[in-house]
């Protein structure tokens, strides 16, 4: 049953607090990205990976930090220097043919909420 | 000025009319097009892409592109209930970007019996 799973689906950080939500996926896929959601916004990118072992900053990464050790994951760790960290966190993957032609795939999410 | 944008909404449509969603975007070089469904407090799931001016047809769903214009729509007919949902347009913008996409803030659409 291929797919993307994220954990925790719903997380609760204190102030100073840093967490880190898992992304997993089976689909082979080389690229993967997370995105924050805001009420009543679009999606905006944090980080992204097109490959193991390297990994680049989106519009938002400030407060954000990632690794990719492994093709098939991608976890990213909110950390204390992100002062607004309230938001659906959503992890995609996509094949990384080029040309426009990728497609993303996404997650079920993680509601994260800070106390 | 926003890169993709989209109409919030809510768009109201009755069951079984055709729902049409829009979107312009703001880079003349962007190659590719994707609408994706968003139903509340879920994950956005994909409808269809485009690359190529004109349209394409998935089912009930149809893309339709014009580059000159710079404006990629999502026309929905036999419109559900079920279809009740905010629709995502995002753009792949200028070759070198990657596969980064640009998402507008979403069109929420009402499908009302």
């Amino acid at each position: 049953d291929g797919g993307i799973t994220q954990s925790p689906k719903y997380l609760f950080r204190k102030e100073g607090q840093n967490v880190t939500l898992s992304c997993e996926q089976n689909l082979n896929h080389d690229a993967m990205y997370w995105y924050r959601q805001d009420p009543g916004q679009g999606l905006r990118l944090i980080y992204y990976s097109q490959i193991v072992n390297d990994f680049q900053k989106g519009d938002i990464a400030e407060g954000y930090s990632v690794s990719r050790e492994k093709k098939e994951s991608f976890p990213l760790t909110v950390t204390s220097a992100q002062k607004n960290p309230t938001a659906f966190y959503l992890c995609a993957s996509s094949t990384q043919r080029g040309g426009g032609t990728d497609t993303q795939y996404f997650g079920p999410g993680t509601r994260l909420t800070v106390l | 000025q926003k890169e993709v944008e989209q109409n919030s909404g809510p768009l109201s449509v009755p069951e079984g009319a055709i729902a049409s969603l829009n979107c312009t975007y703001s880079d003349r070089g962007s190659q590719s097009f994707f609408w994706y469904r968003q139903y509340s407090g879920k994950s956005p799931e994909l409808i269809m892409f485009i690359y190529s001016n004109g349209d394409k047809e998935d089912g009930r769903f149809t893309a339709q592109l014009n580059k000159a214009s710079q404006y990629v729509s999502l026309l929905i007919r036999d419109s559900q209930p079920s279809d009740s949902a905010t629709y995502l347009c995002a753009v792949n913008p200028s070759a070198g970007g990657g596969n980064k996409l640009t998402f507008g803030t979403g069109t929420q659409l009402k499908v009302e019996l």
